[in-house]
């Protein structure tokens, strides 16, 4: 089956760090790879996707490239705020028929002024 | 409506009790799903709509778990004789299409809590 493996959080960095959070996944077929933010309070909103091998999605300053040759997706930004405080979640959805969407657990990253 | 709501947003239930939430996805979205996340986890599939069918429902844990869209909008979860382990956030999210790429749009979630 589908599986979503994220680093484990929580990572706490100072404004203008440079962000990793790593995303490796197990899928049948050919998924498409999202990452979710939840800021604190909000409900889960896209942050960027990408639906094909070597795609990079990116928004906001952040970005992830499709790595088939290592099924990862790890999300990355040059320079964090503090407003980039918030849990981000690594998910896919994998092709045909198989819409719904396999999280991970989610990272809890804080930003500190 | 211009996001995806949720009803209530806080509910509190002791064990035993029915309990029914609801979902207003967003106008014209023919895909509706429910997720459960538990604290601390990742959101997890219960089940999936296309407009009035529900054309599956794997992830609900048990037959106290039941779900319908009777006219292919607004959408119930329903739990019925509430257990402590149903204690989480029920999270609704609409999608335009059922497509791979296709983004999903979440709701606020309903925040379950079984005493």
């Amino acid at each position: 089956g589908n599986s979503v493996t994220q680093m484990e959080g929580p990572v706490t960095l100072s404004e203008e760090a440079f962000l990793t959070i790593n995303c490796t996944y197990t899928a049948t077929g050919y998924p498409s790879l999202f990452w979710y933010v939840q800021y604190p309070g909000e409900g889960l909103q896209l942050l960027l996707k990408a639906t094909k091998a070597d795609d990079k999605g990116s928004n906001k300053g952040f970005e992830a490239t499709y790595r088939k040759e290592t099924t990862s997706f790890h999300l990355e930004k040059g320079s964090v705020q503090v407003s980039d405080s918030a849990v981000y979640f690594c998910a896919l959805n994998s092709g045909g028929s198989n819409y719904k969407l396999t999280f991970g657990k989610g990272t809890l990253l804080t930003v500190n002024p | 409506g211009a996001g995806v709501s949720q009803s209530p947003r806080y509910k509190v239930a002791k064990r035993g009790q029915d309990v029914a939430l609801r979902c207003d996805p967003i106008s014209g979205h023919v895909s509706l799903f429910w997720y459960q996340q538990a604290l601390g986890q990742g959101p997890e599939f219960l089940t999936y709509f296309q407009n009035e069918a529900q054309l599956d429902k794997s992830g609900l844990p048990s037959d106290r778990f039941f779900a319908e869209r009777p006219e292919g909008s607004v959408s119930t979860l329903k739990i019925q004789r509430t257990q402590q382990e149903d204690s989480a956030v029920y999270l609704c999210a609409s999608s335009s299409l059922a497509r791979a790429y296709n983004e999903q749009f979440f709701g606020p979630g309903t925040r379950l809590t079984v005493l």
